[in-house]
């Protein structure tokens, strides 16, 4: 069982927006704005999308939003389109000796 | 462009040991980044493994600590991890990744990744 809690599944119509949920605890999420997100391709490496909670490395569309409220932070995809079908994660700062964890993945369906 | 590619057994057997080279290209490892592993089992999710600074400097996974190794070679430009004891539940994708530093706790060059199985 992943630290961080990712809905197994979400799907959208090319267009669309669809958000990704993540929800940690006041341990992780809820306290650091050290967040990010990675899309992964099967079979290939995965890509930072977001860090920091709501930044966009350079070269990041802009269709791609990260928010945080509370323990859960949230990655919205606007407009989607049929390349943006590929698994999420989220990850997280904890403050701990752990340092780092990570979600169980959002396999996101692009119909 | 960075690149980073992991190498590695692709099999090991119970109870012996991983080795692990990342090698890194399109960029100096001796610079201000830190270089991580981080594995995935079948079906599930990521886990955080370690991060190593060019210096020697170490953050490890504590699940893991007592059975990891991890050095940069810089010369070489890469860097590796040894993982003893290995079970058949640590048979996983493993990537290489860029750190930005040790209080950002993003990874934003990954590798394709090498899968491990651990079996007899």
């Amino acid at each position: 069982q992943s630290a961080l809690t990712q809905p197994a599944s979400v799907s959208g119509s090319p267009g669309q927006s669809i958000t990704i949920s993540c929800t940690g605890t006041s341990n992780d999420v809820g306290t650091y704005n050290l967040v990010s997100w990675y899309q992964h391709h099967p079979g290939k490496a995965p890509k930072l999308m977001i860090y920091e909670a709501t930044k966009r490395p350079s070269g990041i569309s802009n269709r791609f939003s990260g928010s945080k409220s509370g323990n859960t932070a949230s990655l919205t995809i606007f407009g989607l389109q049929a390349e943006d079908e590929a698994n999420y994660y989220c990850c997280s700062y904890t403050g701990t000796s752990l340092y780092v964890v990570f979600g169980g993945g959002t396999k996101l369906t692009v119909l | 462009q960075v690149q980073l590619q992991e190498s590695g057994p692709g099999l090991v057997k119970p109870s012996e040991s991983l080795s692990l080279t990342c090698a890194v290209s399109g960029y100096s490892i001796s610079t201000d980044y830190w270089w991580a592993w981080i594995r995935q089992p079948p079906e599930k999710g990521l886990e955080w493994i370690a991060s190593v600074y060019y210096n020697g400097n170490t953050h490890y996974n504590p699940s893991l600590r007592s059975r990891l190794t991890t050095s940069v070679d810089t010369s070489k430009n890469q860097f590796s991890l040894t993982v003893t004891s290995m079970t058949a539940a640590e048979t996983a994708v493993y990537y290489c990744a860029r750190q930005p530093s040790a209080g950002a706790w993003s990874f934003d060059y990954w590798g394709q990744g090498t899968l491990v199985t651990v079996s007899s």
